[in-house]
């Protein structure tokens, strides 16, 4: 099972964009790449998914390199609500079963 | 929709005592899951279900059984009690599309606590 490493916290200033790097050097060839972020006292909460390269929704971006052991959440303009832990995953759900690892998660602190 | 349901919020047990985790969902999800969350750590996969009837372990499995007789509910049951089964309990839900899985949806979880 692919296990993932990011760094335990960050800090940032609203408005500022904030980087956070999940390295999965085991990632198998059929892992997806999803990030989820959580409040305190609450669920995680589905941020974006991906495969490879680059995809982007309303909230956050992700990139991916083509040997795909390693992955980039971008966030455009923090605002202090975005305060929170975020987790990068690896996983896949298919006919070889249900393999999900969280890792420890990143606290990213958003300053005023 | 309720999204995914989870009861009791809160529960304390006497080690040894034996209880069930409710968790259900309205969203016709084929895969549900259960995952323990202890303080300041990342999420563990305890057990999981891929359809109704269909379930099998995780990662941290022990002292846990669950079944899927329904696509709505998914309970965990914890056997026996133990002062290391202390952990917030999150069921989640997701769906697929080509046999790959999509987002995932976290219920609000269940703050055990066993003395």
């Amino acid at each position: 099972l692919a296990k993932t490493t990011q760094p335990i916290s960050m800090d940032s200033y609203e408005g500022q964009e904030v980087n956070i790097t999940c390295s999965h050097n085991n990632i198998a060839t059929n892992d997806y790449i999803t990030w989820y972020q959580q409040f305190p006292s609450q669920g995680p909460r589905f941020i974006i998914q991906g495969y490879k390269t680059k995809v982007t929704n309303e909230v956050a971006s992700l990139f991916i390199p083509a040997d795909r052991k390693s992955s980039t959440l971008s966030l455009p303009r923090v605002s202090l609500s975005d305060t929170a832990v975020y987790y990068c995953l690896v996983g896949d759900i298919g006919a070889g079963g249900f393999k999900t690892i969280f890792g420890a998660g990143t606290r990213l602190f958003v300053k005023a | 929709n309720a999204g995914v349901t989870q009861t009791p919020k809160f529960q304390v047990l006497k080690t040894g005592q034996s209880m069930t985790l409710q968790c259900a969902q309205d969203m016709n999800h084929e895969y549900m899951s259960w995952y323990r969350q202890d303080p300041g750590m990342g999420l563990r996969l305890i057990h999981y279900s891929v359809g109704a009837g269909i379930t099998d372990q995780g990662e941290v499995p022990n002292g846990y059984n669950v079944s899927r007789s329904t696509t709505e509910d998914f309970p965990l049951r914890l056997l026996s009690a133990a002062p290391s089964q202390t952990s917030v309990y999150f069921c989640a839900s997701s769906y697929s599309i080509d046999r790959v899985s999509y987002e995932q949806y976290f219920g609000p979880g269940t703050r055990l606590t066993v003395t």
